[in-house]
Formats: C-alpha cells, structure tokens, sequence
C-alpha cells in the first residue's frame, strides 16, 4: 500500500512570508513528484514537479526533494493572498512507467492572512 | 486545446439510478483515470485505461464501470446509484512526464 503523509493543517501564513509545504512517501520506487494546488470547488492543477534530488525552482515555487529519506517539500516565497488553497503532494513512477497513476497525499490547507 | 473536459458539471440522483460521466482530452495522451473526492479522503483511484481498449482497477472500484471509447474518450458509469457514491468526480489524463491532468469535475448528489 503506497501511503503519501501531508500536514492537513490549517497552514496560517502572514502575507509576504515563506510558505513550508512538507509530503512524506512510503514507496522507495517513486521516481517523479508532484505538487498540485487546489482551490476550494475547483479541480487540481499542476504547480511544480521534480524528478531529481535537490532544490527546484519556478518563479515564487521551489520544490525540494529527497529520495533517502522519501521526503518531497514545497516552499512558497511572498507568499500571496491568492495562494490560499490546498496543496496536494502526488509521488508516481518514472517517466514511461506506473500507468495506474499517482498517489495523491489528502492536503495541506493553505491560508495566507492578509 | 481544451484540455481535459467532463459533462455533466453538476447530477442529482436518486438511489437506484443510472448514470454516465463523460470526460474527453484532446492531447493525445494514452492514459485516462477516474477519481472521486470525497472530504477527508483525499482523491481516490476508481479506474485507469492505460491505453485504448484496456482498462483496470483501481482502489475504490466497486459499483462503477468504465469504457474507454477511444483515445480521447474515457466514461464512468453507475449503474445502480447509491448514496455512498455522493462525491465529486474527476477525469484526469497522463502527460509524458508522468503528470496528470484535471478536468473540472462532476459533483454527483445521490439522494
């Protein structure tokens, strides 16, 4: 049984700070990751991915992962009212391989006060 | 490109009814997946098409069926609604680099 672990919070960051999103895996086989934010109603989308050990960045997102310790995070800098959401961590096979898909973790909420 | 798209948006039910969620992507992808949200429960696995013409399992599959029509197209039925199967609906197709991508849902009410 592939298990993906998320603080399901309530997360409250001041607007302007540093959001820390943490996601730990049981499945040693995990090859790519994901982080997919969510606003309340509407469908998961796709903010990040990394398949490699170290940091990864794209814009205000960095994304930090460690294989040894199966241990995926999400850092979110200046943080925007607008970044209020969920924040799903998704572990899956490699490129080409794990056609039945994605093991999404249940959720960080997010909440940035203004 | 629209993406991925689902019809209905939005289904009322009552128990014992039948019902297809339809869901279409236009980019070509191979593999299509069927979720349901449920609160607290996080997105669940219902069933997978890794590639037309097949289909398997997921986690949670008991009370539905699936059909993948062709490449582009992948459906969900209920055959007999229960009200366990309230939950929001998903669509999702599998990019090159293992990512998924969502349609907007189909919020189901079985009364």
């Amino acid at each position: 049984q592939k298990e993906v672990e998320q603080n399901s919070g309530p997360l409250s960051v001041p607007e302007g700070a540093i959001a820390s999103l943490n996601c730990t895996y049981s499945d040693r086989g995990s090859q790519s990751f994901f982080w997919y934010r969510q606003y309340s109603g509407k469908s998961p989308e796709l903010i990040m991915f990394i398949y490699s050990n170290g940091d990864k960045e794209d814009g205000r997102f960095t994304a930090q992962l460690n294989k040894a310790s199966q241990y995926v995070s999400l850092l979110i800098r200046d943080s925007q009212p607008s970044d209020s959401a969920t924040y799903l961590c998704a572990p899956g096979a490699g490129r080409g391989g794990g056609a039945d898909g994605l093991t999404f973790g249940k959720g960080t909420h997010l909440i940035i006060q203004p | 490109n629209a993406g991925v798209t689902q019809t209905p948006k939005f289904q009322v039910l009552k128990t014992g009814q039948s019902m297809t969620l339809q869901c279409a992507q236009d980019m070509n992808h191979n593999s299509m997946y069927w979720y349901r949200q449920d609160p607290g429960m996080g997105l669940r696995l219902i069933y997978y098409s890794a590639s037309e013409g097949t289909t398997d399992k997921g986690e949670v599959p008991n009370g539905y069926n699936v059909s993948r029509l062709n490449k582009r197209e992948f459906s969900l039925r209920l055959e007999s609604a229960a009200p366990s199967q309230t939950s929001v609906y998903f669509c999702a197709s599998r990019g090159a680099g293992n990512e998924q991508f969502f349609g907007p849902g189909t919020r189901l009410t079985v009364l």
